[in-house]
This record gives C-alpha cells, structure tokens and sequence, in this order.
C-alpha cells in the first residue's frame, strides 16, 4: 500500500497569490495520480488525473506536476472560489488518498 | 451526461449490516471501476473497494473481511455491503466512476452526492 503524504496541512493566501500543495508517495506509483478538490458539504470534483492532465472543465491557473514519488498542484492565481480541501490520490497500488490540504483564502 | 445517486438507509444498528446501492443513469457501466468511498465526520476521504465489470473485485484491506461490492447491469447499478458495523462505521458514503485503462489513469471523474450513514442504537 502506498501512502500519500500531503503538506501543508494548511495554506492561507490571499486572492492572486500562488498556492503550492506537495503530495508525497512512500513508493513509486509513477503516473497513476489524480488530485480532487471538495468543499464544504460536496462531493470532491477531478481536478488533474494522471498526474498533470487538467480534468474537463477545470480553470487553466490548476496545473499538476510530478512522477514517481513527488508531485504538486499548483493554483497559479488563487481565488475566492478556490476556498476547499485539496486531496491527492494513487492508483498504482491498491488506492489510496493522501490526507488534503485546507486552502483558506484571506 | 453520467450521474450516480447513492441510496440506502440512513441509520443502521450496531452490528448489523449496512447496504447501500449506487444507480448510474446516463451512461454505459462497461470499461469502468466502480468505486465506493467513504468519509468519517471531519476526517478525510478512505477508499472502501471497487468493482470492474464484474469480475474483478478489490477491496481495502483494513475493511476486506467485512465489505461485499457487487454489480447489476441489467438495473444500471452496483452496490456495497459492510457487515458488523461499530460507529467508528458512521460516515458520508460516496460512489464514483473510476478508469484506468491500460498504463493511463483517468482518475475519478463523477461522484454520487454522498448519503450519510450513522451507526448508533
């Protein structure tokens, strides 16, 4: 089982700054990761899949980078809709989510 | 466009069984993993198991002994069964379509709203 480690546990910006949220793998799981985001009382909506493929309809400033055991996703103009917990997720060895990151916008 | 609604009782007694059942309109269930999740109060999101086509099944193994995903696609639905529940069982339950196809993964991208099953007396 790969555990997903995420940092920070908490970001707060302001709106147009950049967020930059780390998702880190105990074991490789190449490209097999997608990141979510959920707010409060919703279901989580695909944001990236495969590590760095924006999901349909996601804004362009949500990008994801990384393989193997370190990724980010990068909001390169926060927001205020940006608010929610961003988890990060792994498919190459069972599945497995990594804790999130609470984005807070100032 | 592809949309999953969970259903199923919203409170269950302790030790019980808790079932629930995800119907998908909208779409075809072949070539996809049918994934339930689920999430405690304040806590974070923990993959429960999936089904791909019927026949291949994975489970987490924290919950392997205790859960059963099956799959009816002749009703469009798949549905999960949790055995000898304890509260720590109580949380938003979530289904998703998930793919995976061959080296590419797609992640998942249509999630049920979530039904919220309490396990109390």
């Amino acid at each position: 089982e790969s555990v997903l480690t995420q940092s920070p546990a908490t970001l707060s910006l302001s709106p147009g700054e950049r967020a930059t949220l780390s998702c880190r793998a105990s074991q490789s799981v190449s490209s097999y990761l997608a990141w979510y985001q959920q707010k409060p009382g919703q279901a989580p909506r695909l944001l990236i899949y495969a590590a760095s493929n924006r999901a349909t309809g996601i804004p362009a400033r949500f990008s994801g980078s990384g393989s193997g055991t370190d990724f980010t996703l990068t909001i390169s103009s926060l927001e205020p809709e940006d608010s929610a917990v961003y988890y990060c997720q792994q498919r190459s060895n069972w599945l497995t989510f990594g804790g999130g990151t609470k984005v807070e916008i100032k | 466009q592809v949309q999953l609604q969970e259903s199923g009782p919203g409170l269950v007694k302790p030790s019980e069984t808790l079932s629930l059942t995800c119907t998908v309109s909208g779409g075809s269930m072949s070539g996809y993993y049918w994934t339930w999740i689920r999430q405690p109060p304040g806590k974070g999101l923990e993959w429960i198991g999936y089904i791909y086509d019927g026949a291949g099944i994975n489970y987490n193994p924290s919950l392997r002994s205790r859960v059963t995903i099956s799959l009816d696609t002749s009703k469009n639905q798949f549905s999960l069964r949790l055995s000898s529940v304890t509260p720590a069982d109580t949380a938003v339950y979530h289904c998703a379509r998930d793919l995976l196809h061959g080296d590419f993964y797609y992640g998942m991208d249509v999630w049920g709203p979530g039904t919220t099953v309490t396990v109390s007396s």
